[in-house]
This record gives structure tokens, C-alpha cells and sequence, in this order.
């Protein structure tokens, strides 16, 4: 893998269901993952940053977790509330470089 | 209260003219990061800093400049050479130590005429 890459690009679900989603990253030469959330008109806030293999980290009903050795990271939101719909952005920090993927856009239905 | 403050907000330009867009950080950051996002995009990276008067390219440099002058300061010059320059920009900064998450700016947005 050569790029960051997340999936799905767009997601809807349902308010109170739980949902996941995907980040790929080169696994050489890594440094660090990032999580970002991104609503509409305000600036990307950072959820979590992860270096080891096997970390997880939660705040809230939100969590994730990295494997650095196979080059992913998943986010999970359990309970979904209508304030969780935004981009997802997640980032690989490697060779001093900080790079995006392009997001994944969650929308919670009512 | 400490932040990053880029302006101007909106910035409109005639093709062939230089603008600035300006990027100032008050929370003794070691790098500063600049951005570029587009429709349907996630952010790229056009320049980022680690150091004062030192700067290396991101992954799409070309059409544009920056320099890093000050702790505090890193502007990004869109140029003439810039082929499709109409696009949000971002610009952020962390620290350096340890693994540490970037705090935004609110962005600028910069319409070609």
C-alpha cells in the first residue's frame, strides 16, 4: 500500500446503531496513525493518535484500534448519536510527513 | 487563548496574480503544515516545516512557495504556476516531540476568477 486509504468513502446509520470503519497505511517506515473528526464548518479536532502495535484508545462512546504490522486501523462509534456525523479523516505520520486519506463521511439517520 | 489563525477567510484572485495566505500559530509548535482540500478530496499536502528556515515539499509542491521565518509564521504563496488553484486551505502545526496530533486553523478559501 502506497497511499492512505479509508472505507467506505460515504456511511449512513442508524441513530443508536454502532458502526466501523477502515484505515489502510504503508506499514513501512511508520511513525505514528492519526484519527480526525471534521464537521461541517468548524476545523479537523483530533480524536486519537496510536504508534504501538495493538494499541487502542477510546474517549466515549468512540475507539480505535492500529496493526502496524499488516497496515491498519479501524474506528468504531457505538450508539451513533445525531452530533457523530462528520468526516472521518485518518493520517499516517511516516518519514516526517503527516499523510491524509480522504475521509470517510458518516451521516446518522433519525 | 492559544491557536492557529490563517487568513483571510475568503480570497478572491484574477488568474496570473500571486496571493498569500497567511498562517500564524501562538502555541509554540515545532512544525507548521499546509493543505490543500478539494470536492470530493481528502487533505494534501502541499509544504510543511520542522524547523525555522528549513521547509521541505509535501506531495504536491508544484505552483506554490512558503517560507518559515519565524517560529510562529509559515505563509503559503499560491503562484501564477499554480494550474488550478481554487481550493480550501488548511493550515496546521504541532509539536515535535513524541507522537503528537496537529491542531487546524478554520482555513481559507481561495476562488480563481
Amino acid at each position: 500500500i502506497l497511499n492512505v486509504e479509508q472505507s467506505p468513502q460515504s456511511l449512513h446509520v442508524q441513530e443508536g446503531d454502532s458502526t466501523n470503519f477502515t484505515c489502510s497505511f504503508p506499514s513501512s517506515n511508520f511513525y505514528a496513525l492519526h484519527w480526525y473528526r471534521w464537521e461541517t464548518a468548524k476545523s479537523p479536532e483530533a480524536l486519537f493518535v496510536m504508534t504501538l502495535n495493538g494499541d487502542e484508545k477510546k474517549k466515549g462512546r468512540i475507539s480505535a484500534t492500529l496493526n502496524t504490522k499488516e497496515g491498519y486501523s479501524y474506528l468504531y462509534i457505538k450508539g451513533s448519536q445525531p452530533e457523530d456525523s462528520a468526516t472521518y479523516l485518518c493520517a499516517s505520520n511516516r518519514d516526517d510527513k503527516i499523510i491524509f486519506g480522504k475521509g470517510t463521511r458518516l451521516h446518522i439517520l433519525p | 487563548d492559544g491557536g492557529i489563525t490563517q487568513s483571510p477567510k475568503y480570497l478572491f484572485r484574477k488568474e496570473g496574480q500571486n496571493v498569500t495566505l497567511s498562517c500564524e500559530q501562538n502555541l509554540n509548535h515545532d512544525a507548521m503544515y499546509w493543505y490543500r482540500q478539494d470536492p470530493g478530496q481528502g487533505l494534501r499536502l502541499i509544504y510543511y516545516s520542522q524547523i525555522v528556515n528549513d521547509f521541505q515539499k509535501g506531495d504536491i509542491a508544484e505552483g506554490y512557495s512558503v517560507s518559515r521565518e519565524k517560529k510562529e509564521s509559515f505563509p503559503l504563496t499560491v503562484t501564477s504556476a499554480q494550474k488550478n488553484p481554487t481550493a480550501f486551505y488548511l493550515c496546521a502545526s504541532r509539536l515535535l516531540s513524541g507522537a503528537n496530533v496537529l491542531t487546524f486553523g478554520a482555513g481559507s478559501r481561495l476562488t480563481v476568477l
